[in-house]
């Protein structure tokens, strides 16, 4: 079945240094999802890409879909503590119908 | 608005004991899911619902049972649980198909 991969699985960073975690499909993806996980939370919807090559930005956030749409990144600029969290990708499975998450990155910032 | 209301928040249950999950979404939405996430190995889809009256399996749906019969709840039952089923379980809930997931809150599910 579709399968999302994402590296890296965790990622210890600086305050103040800049992280990118990578998504992954061995498929080409109609759209693809990014969440947020705090720790003990839940995840958060942070936004979804559609078209090829398309980028967008929320304040220190770069999410980039990829020209082939079989991957995506989301790069964060100059990390803040309040970063800390796990970042899923999710794109449709097979059939169109749900999303397929990512095992996720893990980032940690050290004050 | 509440969004997603999942109850309990936590539970611990013996071997062979059933329990059910509830979840409740006060946004009016057609689809929900429950998800159960594991160390690792991010949100795997149990059982899904389109609409009121109607489930379907998900990518992991043995030893568990659902129900949708309103549409803004989605109940997840476990009839006989086992060790393998501790994890921390998610309920979500979209508008439609493959748009914005609002996640609840999650329970967290030992069994011993």
């Amino acid at each position: 079945g579709q399968q999302v991969m994402q590296i890296p699985q965790y990622q210890h960073v600086q305050e103040g240094e800049d992280f990118t975690t990578y998504c992954n499909s061995s498929t080409t993806l109609s759209n693809i999802q990014w969440y947020k996980q705090r720790p003990g939370g839940h995840p958060v919807f942070l936004i979804q890409l559609v078209k090829s090559g398309e980028v967008k930005k929320q304040k220190r956030l770069t999410f980039q879909f990829g020209e082939a749409k079989k991957n995506s990144s989301l790069h964060i600029t100059a990390t803040q503590t309040t970063d800390v969290g796990t970042y899923f990708c999710a794109g449709p499975d097979n059939y169109g119908q749900n999303f397929v998450f990512g095992p996720g990155t893990r980032l940690s910032v050290l004050p | 608005n509440a969004g997603v209301t999942q109850t309990p928040k936590f539970r611990v249950l013996k071997t062979g004991q059933s329990m059910t999950l509830l979840c409740a979404q006060d946004m009016n939405h057609e689809y929900m899911y429950w998800y159960r996430q594991d160390p690792g190995m991010g949100l795997r889809l149990i059982h899904y619902s389109v609409g009121e009256g109607t489930t379907a399996k998900g990518e992991v749906p043995d030893g568990y049972n659902v129900s949708r019969l309103k549409k803004q709840n989605f109940l997840l039952g476990l009839e006989s649980a086992a060790p393998s089923q501790t994890s921390v379980y998610f309920c979500a809930s979209t508008r439609g198909d493959l748009t914005e997931a609002f996640f609840g809150q999650g329970t967290r599910l030992t069994v011993v």
